[in-house]
């Protein structure tokens, strides 16, 4: 696609359920990165992707986080047993090259996610 | 550990005013990088500007320039002949090893008509 998609764009979840993220990056993109950003706050890195595998997953605030991206492209997000403090917007980027370095990364809008 | 810290919680500029706006850093690495995006409400985060620390030379794009202090460790963003577009939130941002960024708490720009 022209830009990397997120969906659902806006979840309401009731305290103690399971949500998916989904992140479509731009098409051939190499990196995919996952931050976090709390309300008034700016994004907090949580997990990276080169390809399919994931080498650094240490912003990810609990077990009950969990990425992946299987294939390569997509890259879902899942937060099992969802808690208050969980409620934010999910923010996915990708980049053509690996890494950070010289390379341009292009942000998605962003998953709301609201624990009530 | 790595930080960056934008002191201006508001700023408020007059349409085709010039206003600067504030970043530090702290890093103890040699090779990085430091951005300024802008977020508008549909939170999609839009890179404004990009400096490479082993460059003197300030990064300009339009009517967006920095002012890189590398020994002071600041990175300050000037948008010159402001326009109502340009009100969004503005986060600073530095590189931190090879997948990271770091983001300040951000700046809230409002352009006045």
């Amino acid at each position: 696609g022209a830009g990397v998609s997120q969906s659902p764009r806006y979840k309401v979840a009731k305290r103690g359920q399971d949500v998916a993220l989904r992140c479509d990056p731009i098409s051939g993109h190499v990196s995919l990165f996952w931050y976090q950003q709390a309300l008034g706050q700016g994004p907090e890195f949580l997990t990276y992707f080169q390809n399919e595998a994931q080498l650094d997953k240490s912003g990810l605030p609990s077990d009950r986080f969990f990425a992946e991206r299987p294939e390569g492209s997509v890259s879902t997000l899942k937060i099992q047993r969802t808690q208050q403090e969980d409620s934010a917007v999910y923010l996915c980027a990708s980049s053509l090259g690996a890494g950070l370095s010289g390379n341009t990364i292009y942000f998605g809008e962003g998953s709301w996610l609201t624990v009530v | 550990a790595q930080t960056v810290t934008q002191s201006q919680p508001e700023m408020s500029v007059q349409e085709a005013e010039t206003v600067t706006l504030s970043c530090t850093y702290d890093t103890s690495e040699s090779d990085y990088y430091l951005f300024w995006y802008k977020q508008p409400p549909s939170r999609q985060m839009i890179l404004v500007i990009r400096q490479e620390a082993y460059k003197q030379q300030n990064a300009t794009e339009n009517r967006f320039s920095v002012n890189f202090q590398k020994a002071a460790k600041s990175f300050s963003l000037k948008i010159s002949d402001s326009q109502l577009g340009d009100a969004a939130m503005y986060f600073c941002a530095s590189t931190s090893g090879t997948y990271k960024y770091i983001f300040g708490t951000g700046t809230r720009l409002k352009v006045l008509a």
